[in-house]
């Protein structure tokens, strides 16, 4: 079975720019969440889709911005890039979301992620 | 605020013997804990999770944890290291009542082991 795949494997933007990612979840699974990883640091969680819908939104601004397909795959934008955004871009998979509205305990699945550099 | 704390920004230990990765947390309520592993260029792989039970959980190769309420912690250990579990270790933490998969992440702890 495939894993999480996300395209593309790396991209170099310049400040101002806009940059589109994307991600495949695992067969079957309907949630996916983006995350941020900065060199030196954990993950940042940025946003989580279930079915079409934002689930979950962290310390972002509004210049990223995601959707998700209803084949389930996922896109994040970001908008007017910044040198600080730089980074490791994760996106992660899992099949259901909280049961009655509680956090999950579902696994999530990580993909390889999209390498940004902005210069 | 809710924060998780990996105190060692690197762990060495020798092939053959026991290792520990240490994790504690400040998240209010009982979160669910999780071990993810990083390799160079690649995304997180999952080790193991403790949701609720036994306060030893055993997870994939080789590696477990031990959750500790009264002290917040959940420090990955395995009884015998080998050279190819060097790699970037992450404990995460999902609170309850969050609701969805916002999950915190310590800074991770690189673990070096030599042959």
């Amino acid at each position: 079975d495939a894993g999480v795949t996300q395209s593309p494997t790396h991209l170099i933007k310049t400040r101002g720019q806009q940059v589109t990612l994307r991600c495949s979840p695992i067969s079957g699974h309907k949630s996916v969440s983006w995350y941020q990883q900065v060199l030196g640091q954990g993950p940042q969680f940025i946003f989580q889709y279930y079915e079409k819908e934002e689930r979950g939104r962290g310390n972002f601004p509004d210049r990223f911005s995601a959707r998700q397909f209803p084949n389930y795959s996922s896109e994040l934008n970001v908008n007017a890039l910044l040198l600080g955004d730089s980074a490791l871009y994760l996106c992660a998979s899992s099949a259901h979301r909280g049961l009655a509205g509680g956090p999950s305990t579902d696994t999530q699945y990580f993909g390889p992620g999209t390498r940004l550099t902005v210069l | 605020a809710q924060s998780v704390a990996q105190p060692e920004d690197q762990v060495n230990v020798a092939e053959g013997n026991p290792l520990t990765v240490k994790c504690t947390y400040s998240v209010s309520g009982n979160p669910y804990l999780f071990w993810y592993v990083q390799y160079p260029n690649r995304g997180l792989q999952f080790l193991l999770k403790y949701i609720t039970g036994d306060n030893l959980v055993k997870g994939s190769y080789g590696f477990e944890a031990e959750f500790n309420k009264s002290q917040t912690s959940f420090h990955l250990k395995k009884p015998s290291a080998l050279v190819s579990d060097s790699a970037l270790y992450f404990c995460a933490v999902r609170p309850r009542g969050t609701g969805g998969f916002k999950t915190i992440f310590g800074a991770g702890t690189r673990l070096f082991v030599k042959a």
